[in-house]
């Protein structure tokens, strides 16, 4: 069994400071693991994954989040946020023999001016 | 653009009608997936198919039925739509191998009278 836990369903910055999305897992097996954006009224984007290779992943538009076993963590981070990170950021887990995800019931990013 | 399509994107029902929302995508993905989305609750897993021919419940199934038409479509049926069935449904699909993650639809908002 797997599940995910997002801390904090919305998260406030301002502009150029640090975005911080913090995202922790169980699972049964090696994981995978993956961050999804969702800007207003559209469906979900693949921002980054971790596929069990580097432990830091980079992903789309500045995004980047660390792999952490012992604490069986995945948080999203960006040194400088800007107005159009402004979304909804779901994460999810996988792994195992099938290609099922289970999502975190995503974290609102807020970022003011 | 390869993708998932889903059909349509806006709908409003009386409470007792049934429609179809159809979902098809052109990735020669195996296995694809319904969601809802309802605000707080994430995206909750309604029913999926691992591969043609093939369909499982998810955690939400009550109230819907899927055909997995062949291996480019999946639809998701309300046969007496409630007001609770209100939400926006995503259509997602995967395959290649499992890092792959989902690739999802943009959605469909429907909405019970």
């Amino acid at each position: 069994a797997q599940s995910v836990t997002q801390l904090g369903s919305h998260v406030s910055v301002s502009e150029g400071a640090l975005v911080l999305l913090r995202c922790n897992y169980s699972s049964s097996v090696p994981p995978y693991l993956f961050w999804y954006v969702q800007y207003p009224n559209q469906g979900l984007q693949l921002l980054l994954k971790y596929t069990s290779a580097a432990t830091l992943v980079k992903g789309i538009n500045g995004f980047e989040a660390e792999f952490k076993k012992s604490e069986t963590s995945f948080h999203l981070t960006k040194p400088s946020a800007h107005m159009s990170d402004a979304a909804e950021y779901f994460c999810a887990v996988g792994g195992g023999s099938n290609y099922k995800l289970t999502f975190g019931k995503g974290t609102l990013l807020t970022v003011n001016p | 653009n390869a993708g998932v399509t889903q059909t349509p994107k806006f709908q409003v029902l009386k409470t007792g009608q049934s429609m179809t929302l159809q979902c098809a995508q052109d990735m020669n993905h195996n296995s694809m997936y319904w969601y809802r989305q309802d605000p707080g609750m994430g995206l909750r897993l309604i029913y999926y198919s691992a591969s043609e021919g093939t369909t499982d419940k998810g955690e939400v199934p009550n109230g819907y039925n899927v055909s997995r038409l062949n291996k480019r479509e999946f639809s998701l049926r309300l046969e007496s739509a409630a007001p609770s069935q209100t939400s926006v449904y995503f259509c997602a699909s995967s395959g290649g191998d499992r890092y792959y993650g989902y690739t999802f639809g943009s959605g469909t908002r429907l909405t019970v009278v």
